[in-house]
């Protein structure tokens, strides 16, 4: 079965600083795809930023970039210059090729950003 | 890009009567939807698969007969809440998945869901 652990429930930053969130999977499968989504106050989950596992190169998207570290199963989410739209909750998740399509969330980990 | 519209964002209910959510997606046709319910601070939880012309595949202890889902088309699949009750309460959330692989999911805004 996958899962996928966020072993930080809280972190905070300064307004334009960079922050890292955490996340382990732990899988069998070879050919999967990575997720960190966002969810703000409004509770509407938007997607950060994905990784497919056959990329060695570590996706970016403007300040949001992750360190994907397939032998160790990690895939971290850096934030760079934080902005105080930033502050939600940030959920890791997996999805397999052969999983029939179903995400594995993490846990979660809520994000404040201090002015 | 893809966009999934859910209705009602929010609703009050008495017990015992049925509430009925949207979900839309309306730029991509979705073969798969998702129904996922998230507790005050806590992740989403998976309440049940809904393919397109086919029986929904719930998560186990999901009440199937509590929580109908039904996905007639391409474009719509429908949560109905029978016989709710106030710890039915909670926001209850869509996805759909487009049909090119690794996309990743398209939510819903949600729904807000009381019990009265």
């Amino acid at each position: 079965a996958q899962t996928v652990t966020q072993s930080q429930p809280e972190m905070s930053v300064q307004e334009a600083e960079t922050v890292t969130l955490s996340c382990t999977y732990d899988t069998s499968e070879n050919n999967y795809y990575l997720f960190w989504y966002k969810q703000p106050p409004s509770r509407q989950m938007i997607l950060v930023i994905r990784q497919e596992a056959y990329k060695q190169q570590n996706a970016t998207e403007n300040r949001f970039s992750v360190n994907f570290q397939k032998a160790a199963k990690s895939f971290s989410l850096k934030i760079s210059d934080s902005q105080l739209g930033d502050t939600a909750m940030y959920f890791c998740a997996f999805m397999g090729t052969n999983t029939g399509n179903q995400f594995y969330f993490g846990t979660g980990t809520s994000l404040t950003v201090i002015p | 890009g893809a966009v999934v519209s859910q209705h009602p964002s929010r609703v009050i209910c008495k017990s015992g009567t049925s509430v009925k959510i949207e979900c839309r997606s309306l730029d991509f046709q979705a073969t798969t939807m998702f129904w996922y319910r998230q507790f005050p601070k806590q992740s989403l939880m998976l309440m049940a698969t809904s393919n397109e012309g086919s029986k929904a595949t719930y998560e186990q202890g999901v009440e199937k007969d509590k929580f109908l889902i039904n996905h007639a088309s391409l474009t719509l699949s429908t949560l109905t809440v029978t016989s709710a009750h106030p710890e039915d309460s909670s926001f209850y959330i869509c996805s759909a998945l487009r049909t090119e692989r690794g996309s990743g999911y398209t939510f819903g805004s949600g729904t807000r869901l009381t019990v009265v």
